[in-house]
């Protein structure tokens, strides 16, 4: 079946940092989506990439969806303490609605 | 605020009791979704539904139930579950159709005594 590798499982940052993580498939997926998720709660999407070379921001976050299709990366700028959380990839394949996620990238922000 | 509502947040329940998760989305999509959410493993998927029909069960054992009444509404209905079925039990909605977003609630956090 398919799979997402996520790197890295978790950072431990200093504030003011820029982060970078980024996941990575054997197979090709339509969509990317790049999803936050703090203790308690469930996954809130922060960015959704629908094309292969697409790159969109949200305030400090800037998203690709690489070229191959393979691939993804969520950067990060100028961390803050509230950027804790878990980080979740999840691709989107050619057919029907079902996500793949990846195992998720822990970010610890130290102030 | 996601617009899609999960209750209860939190659930104790005993190994022989029956209990009902509900979830319900005001975004007006078509598919709905239960995942499965333990510590440390990636988000398992358990149930999907697409305009009210059942199009995925990804093996999940019959203890747990899936009823979609209507495109807003989705239930996952426990009975005699074990204690490795303690979890945090997240729905999610989309579109059902083209490039796809899903959406998640707060989730539900189930402890099996």
């Amino acid at each position: 079946g398919q799979q997402l590798n996520q790197s890295p499982q978790s950072m431990f940052i200093q504030e003011g940092e820029d982060v970078s993580m980024n996941c990575t498939s054997s197979s090709i997926f339509n969509t990317w989506l790049w999803y936050k998720q703090e203790p308690g709660e469930g996954p809130v999407l922060l960015i959704a990439l629908y094309k292969a070379g697409e790159l969109t921001s949200n305030g400090r976050l800037t998203a690709q969806f690489g070229i191959t299709r393979k691939d993804s990366f969520l950067n990060i700028s100028a961390s803050i303490p509230s950027d804790v959380g878990i980080y979740f990839c999840a691709g989107q394949g050619e057919y029907g609605n079902k996500l793949v996620f990846g195992a998720g990238t822990i970010l610890r922000v130290k102030s | 605020e996601t617009g899609v509502t999960q209750t209860p947040r939190h659930l104790v329940m005993g190994m022989t009791n029956k209990k009902s998760l509900k979830c319900e989305q005001h975004l007006g999509h078509n598919a709905m979704y239960w995942y499965k959410q333990s510590a440390k493993k990636p988000l398992e998927l358990m149930f999907v539904y697409n305009f009210k029909e059942q199009t995925e069960n990804n093996s999940v054992p019959s203890r747990f139930s899936p009823e979609c009444p209507n495109s807003s509404h989705l239930f996952l209905h426990l009975h005699t579950l074990q204690p490795e079925d303690s979890a945090l039990y997240l729905c999610a909605s989309s579109q059902g159709s083209g490039p796809d977003t899903q959406y998640f609630g707060p989730g539900t956090r189930l402890t099996v005594l």
